[in-house]
């Protein structure tokens, strides 16, 4: 069964670097999303993505995140000076040919800033 | 603005036990509800969405508009359905799910 993967795993960065988080949607899917979860708190969106472009996002996804399909496989979401509080566990998901449809999470990639 | 509440951070029965996990929601207009789980070490997965009003593993859900609940239910829990559990909502023309704080269910031998 087809699945979203995401890399790295585990990803640990100093504050005030770049990181850039890795995702494979499901390969027929059009709809694509980040989340994040912080310790101990909810599962967040942070943004969804359609047609080369950003169909809505959050109030957290401000000016030091951005997203990309650079080719015809991979998201990627890049936080361009990271801070403490961006210390969390994000996910990739992925929904068919229409945002009705059943997204699909990717494993997560653990974001730990020092 | 849209909000999901699940009030059981942690929830504890034994094998053969009917378990209930609960969900509330507030958003005003017609929502869209999910229950996802996550097993331990695996990612989130879609266990039931109201409006295909099935029963996997075992478990069904009802949206109840006058209360605004979505509880999960299962009449004889089992081991293997030991994980956390996320209540969801999406409203009508959103993609973002909004996710509640979910309920780390342990099932006892």
């Amino acid at each position: 069964e087809p699945e979203v993967t995401q890399t790295p795993s585990h990803q640990v960065t100093q504050m005030g670097q770049e990181v850039i988080l890795r995702c494979v949607p499901i390969s027929n899917h059009l709809y694509f999303y980040w989340y994040r979860q912080i310790l101990g708190q909810k599962v967040e969106f942070l943004v969804s993505f359609y047609n080369n472009e950003i169909s809505e996002k959050s109030e957290i996804f401000d000016d030091q995140f951005s997203v990309e399909r650079p080719d015809g496989s991979n998201f990627t979401l890049k936080i361009r000076s990271t801070k403490l509080e961006d210390s969390a566990m994000y996910f990739c998901a992925s929904s068919g040919d229409s945002h009705s449809y059943e997204q699909y999470f990717g494993p997560g990639t653990r974001l730990t800033v020092t | 603005a849209q909000r999901v509440t699940q009030p059981e951070k942690l929830l504890s029965v034994f094998k053969g036990a009917p378990v209930e996990l609960k969900c509330n929601y507030s958003y005003s207009g017609s929502p869209e509800l999910f229950w996802y789980v996550q097993y331990s070490r695996q990612r989130l997965q879609l266990l039931l969405r109201h409006i295909s009003r099935e029963s996997i593993k075992g478990f069904t859900a009802d949206l109840n508009k006058g209360e605004t609940s979505f509880h999960l239910k299962k009449p004889f829990a089992q081991e293997e359905d030991s994980a956390m559990y996320y209540c969801a909502l999406k409203q009508g023309g959103s993609e973002k799910l909004v996710f509640g704080k979910g309920t780390k269910l342990t099932v006892n031998p």
